[in-house]
């Protein structure tokens, strides 16, 4: 099963940028690419998803390069609240029945006041 | 409000037993999932189902029984034949239809086996 790689950490501090990667070499034509954000003992919350190039929506923003083997969340501007992990997920279900998905390890995020 | 629901929140169980997770969805999803979560680890898939009446295994559903007679509904099994049990559960749904499945998550079970 192919993987994705993520920090395991990290660390800043209230109102800066945060740039989280997310390595996927092994992508596929049809994957798109997903962030999730999640709490101690929650159920992973949906952040942005996107192709490539980039993708804003109001919480966050995604660069994906043209080969599309890595994508960046980037977090304009983060308070305590957005300590968190955040997951990257690439997962295709496929007509014929079968699937594939590559769930990122996570990467935790720690903000500091 | 639309999403996902899942009960209870804490399920405790005694070694050997069988115990069944609730997910119930208001979303009009076709695809439903079940993931386990163990303590600093990130997501595997149990089981999923396209559609009502089928469903597949994922990478670990071995001790997993689940079923989908509704739509709305995709219930967990957790057999005694799973060895390691303890663990956070979450279940989630999608439009498996669009190339995009984006798959939306309810708040999860934490199964404790005493």
């Amino acid at each position: 099963l192919a993987k994705t790689t993520q920090p395991i950490s990290m660390d800043s501090y209230e109102g800066q940028e945060v740039n989280i990667t997310c390595s996927h070499n092994n992508i596929a034509t049809n994957d798109y690419i997903t962030w999730y954000q999640q709490f101690p003992s929650q159920g992973p919350r949906f952040i942005i998803q996107g192709y490539k190039t980039k993708v804003t929506n109001e919480v966050a923003s995604l660069f994906i390069p043209a080969d599309r083997k890595s994508s960046t969340l980037s977090l304009p501007r983060v308070s305590l609240s957005d300590t968190a992990v955040y997951y990257c997920l690439l997962f295709t279900l496929f007509t014929s029945g079968t699937y594939k998905y590559i769930f990122g390890t996570g990467t935790r995020l720690k903000v500091l006041a | 409000d639309g999403g996902i629901t899942q009960s209870p929140k804490y399920l405790f169980r005694k070694e050997g037993q069988n115990v069944t997770l609730s997910c119930e969805q208001n979303l009009n999803h076709d695809a439903m999932y079940w993931y386990r979560q163990d303590p600093g680890q990130g997501l595997r898939l149990i089981y999923y189902s396209q559609i009502v009446n089928d469903f597949q295994k994922g990478d670990i559903a071995e001790g997993y029984s689940v079923s989908r007679e509704k739509k709305e509904s995709f219930p967990l099994t957790v057999t005694s034949a799973q060895k390691n049990p303890t663990a956070f559960y979450l279940c989630a749904s999608s439009i498996w239809w669009e190339t995009k499945d984006t798959q939306y998550f309810g708040p999860g079970t934490r199964l404790t086996v005493l």
